[in-house]
């Protein structure tokens, strides 16, 4: 069975500074990964995703991920964190096999950026 | 424009009742989800639905069922509300046809469920 693990209940960082929240998954066969944001009272929107190629697979408003087979890691990062990046982030995996193309999330971690 | 949607937004209804939740998506996608958030925010599959290929995750009761009218519509029915129930449900969308697939899956902004 594929599952996802976010270490990490909420991560603070200041304004500008880089940030990183962290991703480990474990799937039976090659690893469809990605990442979602949830902001308040809305739904989930699509961050970025890595199928294969190469492992920095970078998204939407500067976050990128990088994918670790040997770790099993997806970490996802962005230089210069913005005080509109507070919000849940969700890690999903797709086994390759997985009938229904359905997604496991991670538990979600929670952004806060503080001025 | 919305993508996809979801109505009502709102739901409040007591312990016993039936009730559904409608999505409709505009993205020409073959493959829609039906996702339950807990009050702990964690997400959970419940069904994916292509093509008349229906796919159930073990832990849902029976007393949830997804109906499409077509391949643009995933409804989700409750039989015999529980208290238990109470959760935003999202649906969502992907297209899993082999030539123009694209494996990420577009979310609707959720229906709170309140079950009392």
């Amino acid at each position: 069975a594929q599952s996802v693990a976010q270490p990490e209940d909420q991560v603070n960082v200041a304004e500008g500074n880089p940030l990183t929240v962290k991703c480990t998954y474990s799937v039976s066969g090659n690893p469809y990964l990605f990442w979602y944001v949830q902001y308040p009272n809305r739904g989930l929107q699509f961050l970025l995703k890595y199928i294969t190629g190469d492992n920095l697979v970078k998204g939407s408003y500067g976050f990128e991920a990088e994918f670790n087979k040997s770790q099993t890691s997806f970490h996802l990062k962005k230089p210069s964190a913005l005080v509109s990046d507070s919000a849940l982030y969700f890690c999903a995996v797709r086994d390759l096999n997985n009938a229904g193309n359905m997604l496991t999330f991670g538990g979600g971690t929670r952004l806060m950026v503080k001025p | 424009d919305t993508a996809v949607s979801q109505t009502p937004k709102y739901l409040v209804t007591q312990m016993g009742n039936d009730k559904s939740i409608k999505c409709e998506q505009n993205l020409g996608h073959d493959t829609m989800y039906w996702y339950k958030q807990d009050s702990k925010k964690f997400l959970k599959i419940m069904f994916s639905y292509n093509n008349k290929e229906l796919i159930i995750n073990e832990t849902v009761p029976n007393r949830f069922s997804p109906k499409s009218p077509d391949k643009a519509h995933l409804n989700l029915h409750i039989n015999s509300l529980e208290l238990g129930d109470s959760a935003v449900y999202f649906c969502a969308s992907s297209q899993r046809r082999t030539e123009v697939r694209s494996y990420e899956q577009y979310f609707g902004p959720g229906t709170r469920l309140t079950v009392t």
